[in-house]
């Protein structure tokens, strides 16, 4: 299986303040077809998880722009630029290149 | 707007079967470009992939390992859903449960059901 390593387990941010969370694969996500399937979900307190970002990048339609991932290969990045109040929740990184299709442990963002 | 409604029992005694319907609403299970999820969540796994079915002039299914003895997921047509069937459950399938489609043109699981939290209990 492939284990999703996400980095940090927490993080503490000031509103305002931008906010990263890395996630690496213990293999390359790169599929057969070419495309690289890894995604970031958002779950909320008492909520089901929500996608926000699919194929490393893309935003799902309704997200903010102040939301962006990066990365290839192995190593990838969700990154926040202006962290609201709204966005405290915990942010998993999902593979969906393999079976079984694998999470990260999660990051918890919180306000300071 | 696709939206998936979750039902079934919160209680289930051990060695039994844990049964749970994901109804869809906005889209078919049948579509040839969607596949049809189960997910849980523990604090002690995680959230945890456990299979998916899906219609390719034909149905699929794929498993994770580590239920693949005891896992089926179903599709009804006529009902215009999907099922998750988990057998001989122990308090370790304790978690809350999630069906959730999967979109060929995204790779992701773009649309989760509500969730039904499960305990394994006599």
């Amino acid at each position: 299986d492939i284990v999703m390593t996400q980095t940090p387990l927490s993080s503490p941010v000031t509103l305002g303040q931008p906010a990263s969370i890395s996630c690496r694969s213990s293999q390359s996500l790169v599929h057969s077809d070419g495309n690289t399937y890894l995604s970031w979900l958002q779950q909320r307190p008492g909520q089901p998880p929500r996608l926000l970002i699919y194929k490393i990048s893309n935003r799902v339609s309704g997200v903010p722009d102040r939301f962006s991932g990066s990365g290839a290969g192995t190593d990838f990045t969700l990154k926040i630029t202006r962290v609201e109040a709204e966005d405290v929740g915990v942010y998993y990184c999902m593979q969906t290149t393999q079976f079984p299709r694998t999470f990260g442990r999660g990051t918890k963002v919180e306000i300071e | 707007q696709v939206q998936l409604q979750q039902s079934g029992p919160g209680l289930v005694k051990p060695s039994q079967t844990l049964s749970l319907t994901c109804a869809i609403f906005g889209d078919s299970v049948s579509s040839n470009t969607a596949a049809w999820n189960w997910i849980r969540q523990s604090p002690s796994r995680g959230l945890e992939w456990l299979g998916r079915t899906y219609y390719r002039s034909k149905w699929y299914n794929e498993y994770a390992v580590s239920v693949k003895s005891r896992i089926s997921v179903n599709p009804d047509t006529s009902k215009n859903q999907f099922s998750l069937h988990l057998n001989s459950v122990t308090p370790e399938d304790t978690a809350v449960y999630y069906c959730a489609r999967a979109i060929a043109a995204v790779g992701g699981l773009d649309h989760w059901g509500q969730g039904t939290p499960v305990t394994v209990s006599s």
